[in-house]
């Protein structure tokens, strides 16, 4: 199947700070990629969906202004958690789909952010 | 709308123990059908598909068939592994809306 990357595995950072995570589609191109969160043994909640070229669509009561995606190119988008603090601490999951509908998701490796 | 109602778990096996995980959804016209796994501190792996009503899908020993009628598309395994431990996620996609149910923690005990 596709492969999707996510980088960093983990990450510490203080509080205050930012932390960038990059997902990237290796091997197809992604017109449209999701960002989630998952706290302890909870499922997944939809952050936001990245499309390339534009401006990323938010799910109600997620902060576009401390939550900013960017969507450079078809392989790659980027989750920028800006000013930190110890409740953003939490596992962040990318996915992406190849464009056509009714087709599975392939998801990054995941990122655990913890924020002292 | 669209969305996914899975058994609540957390579930726990003897290994060689039959497996079901119950899974319905809601949803308007045709949507493919996914189950998940996500093993401890990783992303979710697609583990087998339905793209249409009677299909079967099958990986690793796990069967799940698309019920139209019952609108159900439950997850079985025959005898399970320790190995098979991790949580399971029951998935919709209907038009480019993707739903995830809420995930059944799998513990298989030697």
């Amino acid at each position: 199947g596709a492969v999707v990357s996510q980088h960093p595995s983990w990450v510490i950072c203080k509080s205050g700070t930012s932390v960038k995570i990059e997902c990237r589609s290796l091997d197809f191109q992604a017109t449209t990629m999701f960002w989630y969160r998952q706290f302890p043994k909870q499922s997944l909640m939809l952050m936001a969906t990245s499309n390339e070229g534009s401006k990323a669509t938010y799910e109600q009561g997620v902060e576009k202004d401390k939550f900013l995606i960017n969507h450079a190119s078809l392989t790659l988008s980027t989750l920028t958690v800006t000013s930190a603090h110890p409740e953003d601490s939490s596992f962040y999951i990318c996915s992406a789909r190849q464009g056509q509908m009714n087709t599975e998701a392939f998801f990054g490796q995941g990122t655990r952010l913890t924020v002292v | 709308g669209n969305s996914v109602t899975q058994m609540e778990g957390p579930v726990t096996l003897s290994e060689e123990a039959f497996l079901t995980i119950n899974c319905t959804y809601t949803a308007t016209g045709y949507p493919s059908l996914f189950w998940y796994v996500q093993y401890p501190g990783e992303g979710l792996q697609l583990l087998l598909k339905a793209t249409k009503a009677d299909d079967k899908g099958s990986n690793k020993g796990f069967e799940a068939t698309y019920r139209k009628e019952t609108t159900s598309f439950h997850l079985e395994k025959g005898s399970v592994q320790v190995s098979d431990s991790a949580v399971y996620f029951c998935a919709l996609n209907n038009n480019n809306d993707m739903r995830f149910g809420a995930g059944t923690r799998l513990t298989v005990k030697p």
